[in-house]
C-alpha cells in the first residue's frame, strides 16, 4: 500500500536550517509529483510547491522561494525539503503529499518549532 | 493566482443535521477541485476529487458538485465523527490554492 512516511519533529533556534524527509513506498517514486504543504499553527493549508521525483526539477509557490529547497534521492525513494535560516514564522507543521492534484496520499506531517 | 472563497468560516449543527459548504473560485476552473476532511493533529483526508466524486471508503453521507467558479460540499446525516475543518482545493492551475477552510462542530 502507498505510504508516505516523514521525519520527526524539530525544534530549531532562529537562524538555523531543518532538512525534513518524507520517504515513499508502495509505488513507483519517479511516476508522481511530490507536493509540500504547510499549516502555521491555527491557520490554513498552503501549497509550498512541488518536484518531480523523475527529472528532480522543483517549482516553488510564491512566498518559499530563495530559502526553501525541494529535493529527491531516488535511490531511497525519498523527497526533501531544506528551510535555511529559519524565522519564527517558519514554525508550523509541513506536509508531503503525492500527485499531480494533490490527492489521496499525505504523509503524517513534521512539525518545526522556531524559537530561542 | 486562483482565490478560493469558502463561506462560511466556521459552523454549527446538530446530530442528523445537512450541512453545505460552499467553495468559489477566482476564475473559472473547471471541475478541478478537491474536497477534505482535517481532524486536529492528522494530515487531511480526500473525500472529494474532481467536484463531484466520491473518494473510495468515503461514507456516502458526502458530497459534492460544481463546476466553473462555484461548488459545494454537503454533509448528510451529519454524525459527531464529522467534526473537523473542510478545505476546498483548486488544481486548475498553478499555484495551486486551499481555501481557508470551514469549521465543523456538533451542537
Amino acid at each position: 500500500q502507498v505510504q508516505l512516511v516523514q521525519s520527526g519533529s524539530e525544534v530549531k533556534k532562529p537562524g538555523a536550517s531543518v532538512k525534513i524527509s518524507c520517504k515513499a513506498s508502495g509505488y513507483t517514486f519517479s511516476d508522481s509529483l511530490m507536493n509540500w504543504v504547510r499549516q502555521a499553527p491555527g491557520q490554513g493549508l498552503e501549497w509550498m510547491g512541488w518536484i518531480n521525483p523523475n527529472t528532480g526539477n522543483p517549482t516553488y509557490a510564491q512566498g518559499f522561494t530563495g530559502r526553501f529547497v525541494f529535493s529527491v534521492d531516488t535511490s531511497v525513494n525519498t523527497a526533501y525539503v531544506q528551510i535555511s535560516s529559519l524565522k519564527p514564522e517558519d514554525s508550523a507543521v509541513y506536509y508531503c503529499a503525492r500527485g499531480f492534484t494533490i490527492g489521496d496520499f499525505w504523509g503524517q506531517g513534521t512539525p518545526v518549532t522556531v524559537s530561542s | 493566482d486562483i482565490q478560493m472563497t469558502q463561506p462560511p468560516s466556521s459552523l454549527s449543527a446538530s446530530v442528523g443535521d445537512r450541512v453545505t459548504i460552499t467553495c468559489q473560485a477566482s476564475q473559472d476552473i473547471s471541475n478541478h477541485v478537491n474536497w477534505y476532511q482535517q481532524k486536529p493533529g492528522k494530515a487531511p483526508n480526500l473525500l472529494i476529487y474532481d467536484a463531484s466524486n466520491l473518494h473510495s471508503g468515503v461514507p456516502s453521507r458526502f458530497s459534492a458538485t460544481g463546476s466553473g467558479t462555484d461548488f459545494s460540499f454537503t454533509i448528510n446525516n451529519l454524525q459527531p465523527e464529522d467534526v473537523a475543518t473542510y478545505y476546498c482545493l483548486q488544481y486548475h492551475n498553478l499555484p495551486r490554492t486551499f481555501g481557508p477552510g470551514t469549521k465543523v462542530d456538533v451542537k
